[in-house]
């Protein structure tokens, strides 16, 4: 069974700094991997979608990266502004099943103006 | 387009009462998934529906819990009767299939709690 695991699970830095959220997961039979955003009592939003053939996403100021043979994303935000204060879930798609998705449990970041 | 449009948004209700949540998918999209979202289990998927088929529902913790997908604009989740610990966020997402297409897009939950 995929397992999916994000570390750090809360995060704080000051505005302004680049960062790295990280995603792990068991199974590498992957169909793709996605990050999302969820703001508090809000639902997920769509950051960035990388197919199992890709290695890297990028969307302005977040860059998603994929190391299949690992199981590990990373997830990079640069120049970190107050709005990007919200909870990361990483979710992986098995290629099994492709309507399976496993999410991570996410990170809650703050960025302190 | 309006998204994913779930109700209600929040479901106050007492133990053993029957709860129906409401999802209405994106137009052109014909995948559609139930989740449930708690502090201790994170998110979880309950349900999914290809063409309004159920495909999997593994997921459904017990009996008590029901999907149907009537159309292609309409499904609904039942609990009957509920309990205190099916007290959390319920999210319906929706895609459409394909490789390239097969963003899940998000409603904004309905917050369940079961006195």
């Amino acid at each position: 069974k995929q397992e999916v695991t994000q570390i750090p699970a809360a995060l704080s830095v000051p505005e302004g700094e680049n960062l790295v959220l990280n995603c792990s997961f068991t199974d590498s039979a992957i169909y793709n991997l996605q990050w999302f955003r969820q703001d508090p009592g809000k639902g997920l939003t769509s950051l960035l979608l990388i197919q199992s053939s890709q290695r890297e996403q990028t969307s302005g100021r977040l860059n998603a990266s994929l190391d299949k043979s690992s199981g590990r994303s990373t997830l990079y935000i640069a120049a970190s502004q107050p709005g990007d204060s919200a909870t990361y879930l990483c979710a992986v798609r098995s290629s099994y099943n492709n309507n399976d998705m496993r999410f991570g449990a996410g990170t809650r970041l703050t960025v302190k103006p | 387009d309006a998204g994913v449009i779930q109700s209600p948004r929040h479901e106050v209700t007492e133990m053993g009462q029957e709860v129906t949540l409401r999802c209405k998918p994106i137009s052109g999209h014909n995948s559609l998934f139930w989740y449930r979202q708690t502090m201790m289990r994170g998110l979880e998927l309950l349900i999914y529906f290809n063409n309004n088929v159920p495909i999997d529902d593994s997921g459904m913790p017990e009996d008590r819990f029901s999907a149907k997908m009537p159309n292609a604009s309409f499904s609904t989740l039942k609990i009957q009767p509920s309990e205190p610990r099916d007290s959390a966020v319920y999210f319906c997402a929706s895609s459409r299939s394909g490789r390239d297409t097969d963003t899940q897009y998000f409603g904004p939950g309905t917050r369940l709690t079961v006195l």
